[in-house]
């Protein structure tokens, strides 16, 4: 079946830190891929997608690249702010699933000044 | 425009009783999925609609819980003789149909079974 696993968190970083959260996935076909983001108090929102290999998606300075060999889509960021902290969800989905999302475990990430 | 609303916010029963969750979906979203965050199982999967029909129903944990939609907009998703472990925030979202859709979630209902 389809899964999709993140690296343990939770992560603290520095203000203008760099920023990588892994994430790898199993699944037939050809998923498209998603970051979600929560942040506090608030519901889950797109950050970025990428609906084929070697896609690029890119949002408020976080990016990630579909990579179909390794079956990744890790998120990155060059430079860190505290306005970042929140918890983020790696997340693929298929069409023969009715589309429905696969989440990762989540990852927290706080970020202090 | 308006985003997704789902009614109660919070929503306190106890054990053995009966809760419905409401989802108003955004206006011409023919998709709508349930899931259902919890400490110990993450983001899970419950059912997904296609306007009124349910392809998909595998991820309702057991005969208890059931759900429909009507008119290919409001669903409700309805547990019977909850029990403490059916604790959760329950999260609705619709999008467009397609893999490729972003899926718009509403802020949850926190449901917790005393």
């Amino acid at each position: 079946g389809n899964s999709v696993t993140q690296m343990e968190g939770p992560v603290t970083l520095s203000e203008e830190a760099f920023l990588t959260i892994n994430c790898t996935y199993t699944a037939t076909g050809y998923p498209s891929l998603f970051w979600y983001v929560q942040y506090p108090g608030e519901g889950l929102q797109l950050l970025l997608k990428a609906t084929k290999a070697d896609d690029k998606g890119s949002n408020k300075g976080f990016e990630a690249t579909y990579r179909k060999e390794t079956t990744s889509f890790h998120l990155e960021k060059g430079s860190v702010q505290v306005s970042d902290s929140a918890v983020y969800f790696c997340a693929l989905s298929r069409e023969t699933s009715g589309s429905r999302l696969t989440f990762g475990e989540g990852t927290q990430l706080t970020v202090n000044p | 425009g308006a985003g997704v609303s789902q009614s109660p916010s919070n929503k306190v029963t106890e054990k053995g009783k009966d809760v419905e969750l409401r989802c108003d979906p955004i206006s011409g979203h023919t998709a709508l999925y349930w899931y259902r965050q919890s400490l110990g199982q993450g983001l899970e999967f419950l059912i997904y609609f296609q306007g009124n029909s349910a392809p998909d129903k595998s991820g309702l944990p057991s005969d208890r819980f059931s759900a429909e939609r009507t008119g290919g907009s409001v669903s409700t998703l309805t547990i019977q003789r909850t029990q403490q472990e059916d604790s959760a925030v329950y999260l609705c979202a619709s999008s467009l149909v397609g893999k490729n859709y972003e899926q718009y979630f509403g802020p949850g209902t926190r449901l917790t079974v005393t």
